[in-house]
């Protein structure tokens, strides 16, 4: 299993321009969350999904989409980046809490963005 | 308040030392708190993890120690090793849904 993967590893953009983080994992997890992690903050939920076709806004949605095609792949699109979002970002997936202790969450390697 | 609170931000603790980092919150809508470990340029992993009904858990040099009453939370690392040297977050979820809150982040280094 790759577990959770995530590209492209770094990005610069000029603000206004979009972009689309992608996210894939192979474990069949019905969970899967985008996180933004900023020094001194910790990690704070943008979206999440529950499943394909499900997805529901964390603590800072504000400036990203996100759609849920597949199990597989969680997408996080920026519409017209700004310098704030200059970020690392992380993508994590996990079993459906109806099963019984299942709460580990996975991360992803994270891309780093960049912009100016 | 759906806060967690993770103190200190940074520690430096000599090699066969005892690391402690700790972590409080307001919600006992929080069900389960995890601690992850995270390395520069990786995404956190997790380290060990507790229920509100346990006290301590133990794995290894880890332990987290649990008071339900004070709200609070803590890893304990005994005999730290300068491969321990990494980034601890602690964390809460929300019972009855995905989300997870997590703590600042607390930076050790561990000297040898």
């Amino acid at each position: 299993n790759a577990g959770v993967t995530q590209t492209p590893k770094f990005q610069v953009l000029k603000t206004g321009q979009s972009m689309t983080l992608q996210c894939a994992q192979d474990m069949n997890h019905e969970y899967m969350s985008w996180y933004r992690q900023d020094p001194g903050m910790g990690l704070r939920l943008i979206h999440y999904s529950v499943g394909a076709g499900i997805t529901d806004q964390g603590e800072v949605p504000n400036g990203y989409n996100v759609s849920r095609s597949t199990t597989e792949d969680f997408p996080l699109r920026l519409l017209s980046a700004a310098p704030s979002q200059t970020s690392v970002y992380f993508c994590a997936s996990s079993y459906s809490r109806r099963l019984a202790g299942a709460y580990e969450q996975y991360f992803g390697p994270g891309t780093r963005l960049t912009v100016t | 308040q759906q806060q967690v609170k993770q103190s200190p931000q940074s520690l430096i603790v000599q090699k066969g030392g005892i690391s402690i980092i700790n972590c409080a919150y307001e919600n006992t809508a929080f069900d389960y708190f995890p601690w992850y470990q995270q390395f520069p340029g990786k995404g956190p992993a997790l380290l060990i993890a507790i229920r509100p009904d346990v006290s301590e858990k133990k794995e290894g040099r880890f332990t987290i120690s649990f008071n339900k009453s004070a709200k609070q939370f803590s890893l304990h690392i005994m005999d730290s090793q300068p491969g321990d040297s990494a980034t601890y977050f602690c964390a809460a979820n929300l019972s009855g849904t995905y989300k997870y809150i997590f703590g600042t982040g607390t930076r050790l280094k561990v000297l040898a």
